[in-house]
Order: structure tokens, then C-alpha cells, then sequence
């Protein structure tokens, strides 16, 4: 099946630094997303994102689908943005089911 | 409010016992989904449906069932042959193809 890798495993951040967390997989997607995992285990949708640029806010996301990867720009971190971060897919020609990464931990200190 | 709901929020059982998870969705999806996450680690599929009275397994189908039987229900049988049920349960929903939005989860322990 198809192998999502994400990198770095742990980051930890002063509040204000930016950062970039990256998503590489295996084999060509028709579905992208990123979530963010708060300390209550609820999965927050960040992005949607198969192919190209989105923002929200100091969040921004870009996948180049035809390099298999994906990368999710932190700008100015807030305490408040500690937690897990996936990445997960749905391979092209799939029954649509994500396939996880095993996360990226971030800590932002005040 | 529009949203994914499961119950409950935590859920403590005997060693040997059958016990059910609820997920219920008001989003008019079609497709639901169960998750298991264990500590440290992503989630994976244990079964997804598509559409009403149709299920398939995901990567760990063994010692689980579900059922299918109204659209906005989608719930889920932890069963005495699944040999480590303690973890952190999500269900999730979509319209086909697109974008997956997650319930708020349930912890089992199993003692």
C-alpha cells in the first residue's frame, strides 16, 4: 500500500518562530489533507489539498502532486498551536479511505 | 448544529465483553468511516462505508463488526476476539471523494 512519511517527528519552537513540516508519499493522490490533533484527541481539519497553494490565516499549505510530497507553513507560532500534526491520502483509484502519517509533535514554548 | 457525534467519551469494559460505539452524523454524507489510534502512532482504517446497507473492511477488520442500516449511522462492535481493543477510537465522514471530517472520539479500555 501506500507509505506516508512525515518529517521531522518532533519540533519544538519558541512562540513567534516559524515553521515547515513536511509530507512525502509513495505513490499518486487524489485526496491530501492535513489535521491538526489537539491534546483532547479531536481532529481538526487544516487543509484540503490534492495539488497547489492554500492559506488560512498564518497557516499555508502546498502540494506538488507530481514530486509526492506536501509541505505545511507555520507562520508567527502561538502556544496554542502545540499538538500533532497529520498529513494523511487517498491513493489515485482508491476506495477514498486516508492513509495516515505517524505525525509530526509540536511544541511551541511562551 | 451541523457535526459528527460519538458516544460516549470514554468507555471502560471487562475483558471478554462485547461492546458497541456509537457515531452519528448530521452532514448528509454518504460515506462513513472507523478509526483506531493507538498511542504515538496515526490512525488506520478499520471499516468504511459508502453507502447504506454496504460496508468493507480497512487494514484491522479482525475482531470488529459494524452496521450500516440508516445514513447518519454508522456504529461499531468491539468484539472479544480482537486481542488489544484498548486504544482511542474516531469515526469520520465525507461526501465521496472528498474532504473527511472527524467525530471527537472514543477511549476504550478493556481490562
Amino acid at each position: 500500500g501506500i507509505q506516508v512519511e512525515q518529517s521531522p517527528p518532533d519540533l519544538i519552537l519558541q512562540e513567534g518562530a516559524n515553521s515547515t513540516l513536511r509530507c512525502n508519499f509513495s505513490d499518486s493522490v487524489n485526496n491530501l489533507q492535513w489535521f491538526h490533533q489537539n491534546p483532547w484527541g479531536q481532529l481538526i481539519n487544516l487543509f484540503y489539498i490534492p495539488s497547489g497553494t492554500k492559506q488560512n490565516g498564518r497557516l499555508s499549505a502546498t502540494t506538488v502532486a507530481t514530486e509526492r510530497y506536501s509541505l505545511l507553513y507555520i507562520s508567527s507560532s502561538q502556544t496554542t498551536d502545540s499538538g500533532v500534526y497529520f498529513c494523511a491520502v487517498t491513493p489515485s483509484g482508491s476506495a477514498r479511505q486516508l492513509t495516515f502519517g505517524s505525525g509530526t509533535q509540536l511544541t511551541v514554548l511562551p | 448544529d451541523g457535526g459528527i457525534t460519538q458516544s460516549p467519551k470514554y468507555l471502560f469494559r471487562k475483558e471478554g465483553q462485547n461492546v458497541t460505539l456509537s457515531c452519528e452524523q448530521n452532514l448528509n454524507h454518504d460515506a462513513m468511516y472507523w478509526y483506531r489510534q493507538d498511542p504515538g502512532q496515526g490512525l488506520r482504517l478499520i471499516y468504511y462505508s459508502q453507502i447504506v446497507n454496504d460496508f468493507q473492511k480497512g487494514d484491522i477488520a479482525e475482531g470488529y463488526s459494524v452496521s450500516r442500516e440508516k445514513k447518519e449511522s454508522f456504529p461499531l462492535t468491539v468484539t472479544s476476539a480482537q486481542k488489544n481493543p484498548t486504544a482511542f477510537y474516531l469515526c469520520a465522514s465525507s461526501t465521496l471523494g472528498l474532504e473527511q471530517y472527524f467525530g471527537p472520539g472514543t477511549r476504550l479500555t478493556v481490562t
